[in-house]
């Protein structure tokens, strides 16, 4: 998607390992996010970082810790990886304004990283 | 707490239908709502976001509608395709100012047109 890469695509890792998922932004959004999404449970939140060195929990943010060093890069790691964690992970970005203004694109989705742990 | 519910979770229609997807909130409080489609294995490409305050918005052959007083969004589809073929998600941006928006999303209608 314009404006926002992550990488790896896809990646195969045993359990126990560390694993580092990045999201790259050319957007300047002061927001990005990391979600996981799930057959049956949907996308859901796992940290999110609304500026540099500013981040916070999402909804299932156990085993997982993010870092945000500078505005266009957004780090995930899974601490020891186990198997469920197997999913697909998606990075987000958005803007935010006191009030909805015209030119709000809301949010924009990166391709995703598939990641399995065996 | 925010739930959204998109029904039908599955829709087969044939090619040249009409179509309406929907989307309901249970908090009328939101910043905007957001529809978004995924095709199999790939991430969410955005089709349309409705601010609080409007009441639809448009593009090409797709018309998103929004009640807020009854927490209700809809998807319309005119003119139906195969390559239409995709999961259809719904999201709500909660109105709180500040805390980084948080979309709350639908469980998804998957669409399967049938030339």
């Amino acid at each position: 998607d314009a404006g926002i890469t992550q990488s790896p695509r896809h990646k195969v890792t045993e359990t126990g390992t560390p694993v580092t998922l990045r999201c790259h932004q050319t957007e300047n959004h002061r927001y990005m996010y990391w979600y996981r999404q799930d057959p049956g449970h949907g996308l859901r939140l796992i940290h999110y970082s609304y500026g540099v060195k500013d981040t916070d929990k999402g909804e299932v943010s156990d085993g997982y810790s993010v870092s945000r060093s500078k505005t266009e890069d957004f780090l995930l790691t899974l601490e020891s990886a186990t198997s469920s964690q197997t999913s697909v992970y998606f990075c987000a970005i958005s803007e935010e304004w006191e009030r909805p203004r015209q030119g709000d694109h809301g949010y924009t989705f990166g391709s995703g990283t598939r990641l399995t742990v065996v | 707490k925010q739930e959204v519910t998109q029904i039908p979770a599955a829709l087969s229609v044939p090619e040249g239908e009409n179509l309406v997807l929907n989307c309901s909130f249970t908090d009328s409080a939101i910043y905007n709502l957001q529809w978004f489609r995924q095709d199999p294995g790939k991430g969410l490409t955005s089709l349309l976001l409705i601010q609080s305050s409007q009441r639809e918005q448009t593009s090409g052959r797709l018309n998103a509608s929004l009640d807020k007083s009854s927490g209700r969004s809809t998807l319309y589809i005119a003119a139906s395709q195969p390559g239409d073929s995709a999961t259809y998600l719904c999201a709500v941006r909660p109105l709180i100012y500040n805390q980084g928006g948080k979309l709350i999303f639908g469980q998804g209608t998957e669409l399967s047109v049938k030339p």
